[in-house]
């Protein structure tokens, strides 16, 4: 069980908005900030946004991200076909001597 | 461009050894922290280590602290993990990413293609 909790699942149809949550503490997202990652089957993670609701060059601004207390969440607006994928939270969490900590992913499926 | 490409992985047996290899290209390596990052196959991704841009400071997750030791060479911009007292678990794709610029905020923003390590008698 991940020290960051994703719902397993979310979906959407084409052009809706979907939001992913992620959950954590205040030893982890309250203190710092929060990446998001999208994973498509056979490659490797991609960065999708950084510091809570920055997004990387070439990454659309149909994702977004925010975070309030000890939680975050990704927002995908005008959801496409590809945007089906797993999506990550994930932070650096200050307890014992430190250690960045990965939610336990949501697969997104657009329908 | 940014690359990084793993190497190093293959079958071990429980207890046994390997040392996986990171190439890194495309940035001053010298300048980044590194990690290594690893997922089993359909699961979700675990991190398993992290090291300041010149050595110097390391962080380990608790299923692998004592066990595996990351390293790097700024000479050659290879990152390293040797990973020891290998058990079943420990089977996965294992990725590396580059970290954060100095004090940076901006971390884990590229990652390689991953070298899957299985452990198995």
């Amino acid at each position: 069980q991940s020290v960051l909790t994703q719902p397993p699942s979310a979906s959407g149809t084409p052009g809706q908005t979907v939001t992913i949550s992620c959950s954590g503490s205040r030893s982890n997202i309250l203190s710092n900030s929060v990446n998001w990652y999208q994973q498509v089957p056979g490659a490797a993670p991609k960065l999708l946004i950084y510091t809570n609701d920055q997004r990387p060059s070439g990454v659309p601004d149909r994702f977004s991200g925010s975070k309030s207390g000890t939680s975050a969440s990704l927002a995908i607006s005008g959801l496409q076909s590809e945007d089906e994928a797993d999506y990550y939270c994930a932070t650096w969490d200050d307890s014992l001597n430190g250690f960045w900590v990965f939610g336990g992913g949501t697969k997104l499926t657009v329908l | 461009e940014v690359q990084l490409v793993e190497s190093g992985g293959g079958v071990a047996q429980p207890g046994g050894s390997l040392r996986l290899s990171c190439a890194a290209s495309g940035f001053p390596f010298d300048d980044y922290g590194m990690h290594w990052v690893r997922q089993v196959p359909g699961k979700g991704l675990q991190w398993v280590a992290l090291l300041n841009w010149d050595g110097g400071t390391t962080y380990y997750g608790d299923s692998v602290k004592g066990r595996f030791t990351i390293s790097r060479d700024n000479t050659k911009n290879f990152l390293y993990l040797q990973m020891n007292s290998l058990r079943p678990e420990d089977t996965a794709l294992y990725y590396c990413a580059r970290g954060a610029y100095g004090s940076g905020t901006l971390d884990l923003d590229y990652w390689g293609q991953g070298t899957l390590v299985t452990v198995s008698s």
